[in-house]
């Protein structure tokens, strides 16, 4: 069965510290997608991922895949309020699969 | 105008009552997905269609039932409803040789 685990679940930090979110995954996919949900509402793709050492940044957020360890990181630099939300990671289940499976979810909050 | 576009958007029923959400979009993708989300749980599939004849079963099927429409519309219904269907659903759309998908408003369900 394909998990995808992300930790922290919960992340409370103060604005201008930096932070690492991590996604773990055991299937042997080579592509990883990030997303964000604000409170209440939809989920928005942030980042897409398609190789082993690729790394993608917008803003304050940058993200990385290793394909190898089968994990992906998204780092935050300088927090500010606006990034509080919670953010998923996905994985295709497996390769031309075009099915994915979602991480539960790390719920950020930024602490003026 | 939304590219994808979810009716209703919040809903109350009863237990044993027929519901059917809706899914349209604009963005003249092939596939197209439910999912449901529920706390902490992340989002789980329920059923996915790569054109109008090809309808698959997801992770959580049971108690769902779908219509592809066309290729804009596809249509999710529970045929009798029950408490633990109450949950945020999801559509979803994607194209193209990777898997990234973007997502509809989101659908409230309250069943009582």
């Amino acid at each position: 069965e394909l998990k995808v685990e992300q930790n922290p679940l919960f992340l409370s930090m103060q604005e201008g510290k930096n932070y690492t979110i991590y996604c773990n995954y055991s299937t042997t996919s080579d592509r990883l997608y990030w997303y964000r949900q604000d409170p209440g509402k939809s989920l928005e793709s942030l980042f897409v991922l398609l190789s082993n050492g690729a790394v993608k940044q917008e803003g304050r957020l940058m993200a990385s895949l290793d394909t190898k360890a089968r994990l992906s990181t998204l780092h935050i630099t300088a927090a500010v309020h606006d990034l509080s939300a919670t953010y998923f990671c996905a994985v295709d289940v497996r390769a031309g699969s075009y099915q994915l499976t979602f991480g539960k979810g790390t719920k950020l909050s930024v602490i003026p | 105008d939304a590219d994808v576009t979810q009716t209703p958007r919040n809903r109350i029923t009863k237990t044993g009552k027929r519901i059917m959400l809706e899914c349209s979009q604009t963005k003249g993708h092939d596939r197209m997905y439910w999912y449901r989300q529920d706390p902490g749980l992340g989002l789980r599939l329920i059923y996915y269609s790569f054109d109008v004849k090809d309808i698959n079963k997801g992770e959580i099927s049971d108690g769902y039932s779908v219509s592809r429409q066309a290729q804009a519309k596809f249509s999710l219904s529970l045929e009798s409803a029950i408490p633990n269907q109450t949950a945020l659903y999801f559509c979803a759309t994607a194209d193209g040789s990777y898997n990234e998908q973007f997502f509809g408003p989101g659908t409230r369900l309250t069943v009582l």
